[in-house]
């Protein structure tokens, strides 16, 4: 399976932009990049998605390279709200029998 | 969307007592089904995956096991618990919106289990 690479921790002031990285260096082409993320005592919850181009929702934007090998989770205005583990994750374009993996994820914290 | 209940939310038990940890789903039918274990709140480790009725995948080996005895009911078990089983249990289900696409987990509440 492909593997996906986070920083361990990253830190943001409130109302400011955080950029959450991540690598995927051995993505295959029939890969979808996910985010979740997890509030504390909490399970994950879906952010958003893509496959080749920049995706906007309500929650946030994602920004993947072109060569696809990396992307970028980008929370255009940091609240306290948004402190949280981040998991990037890959999920083959398929409708039954995927297994999904998790890594340990990026532990954001936003400070007032 | 779906709803997933987990229950029980917290539960306490001595080493060596069984294990039963029940996932149920609403609003979807024939869902692909998830267990995940957390410890120290990080990072997810895959347990058990199904994609129907009987069918259960299992990725790491130990002494839980899993069953699906109905099409949205996924039950995590163990025959006697380890200290090691201690943590933080999630059930999920996969949501594919649309035909073709790729979907999103929805996970319960949680299970924590404390093995003393």
């Amino acid at each position: 399976d492909a593997k996906t690479t986070q920083p361990n921790s990253m830190e943001s002031n409130e109302e400011e932009p955080v950029h959450l990285p991540c690598n995927h260096s051995t993505i295959s082409g029939t890969d979808y990049i996910h985010w979740y993320r997890q509030l504390p005592s909490q399970g994950p919850e879906y952010v958003i998605h893509g496959l080749t181009s920049n995706v906007n929702n309500r929650m946030a934007s994602l920004a993947i390279a072109e060569d696809r090998k990396s992307s970028t989770l980008i929370l255009h205005r940091a609240t306290l709200r948004d402190a949280a583990v981040y998991y990037c994750i890959l999920r083959m374009r398929e409708t039954s029998g995927s297994r999904l993996t998790f890594g340990e994820g990026t532990q954001l914290t936003v400070n007032p | 969307s779906q709803t997933i209940h987990q229950w029980p939310a917290t539960l306490v038990q001595p080493v060596g007592s069984p294990l039963s940890l029940e996932c149920t789903v609403e609003g979807t039918s024939n869902p692909n089904l998830y267990w995940y274990r957390q410890a120290a709140g990080r990072g997810l480790q895959l347990l058990f995956y199904s994609v129907g009725i009987g069918q259960i995948s299992s990725e790491v080996p130990q002494n839980l096991s899993a069953s699906r005895p109905q099409d949205r009911q996924f039950i995590l078990s163990s025959k006697k618990l380890l200290l090691s089983d201690s943590g933080f249990y999630l059930c999920a289900s996969l949501f594919v919106r649309l035909a073709g696409g790729t979907g999103e987990l929805f996970f319960g509440e949680g299970s924590r289990l404390t093995v003393l």
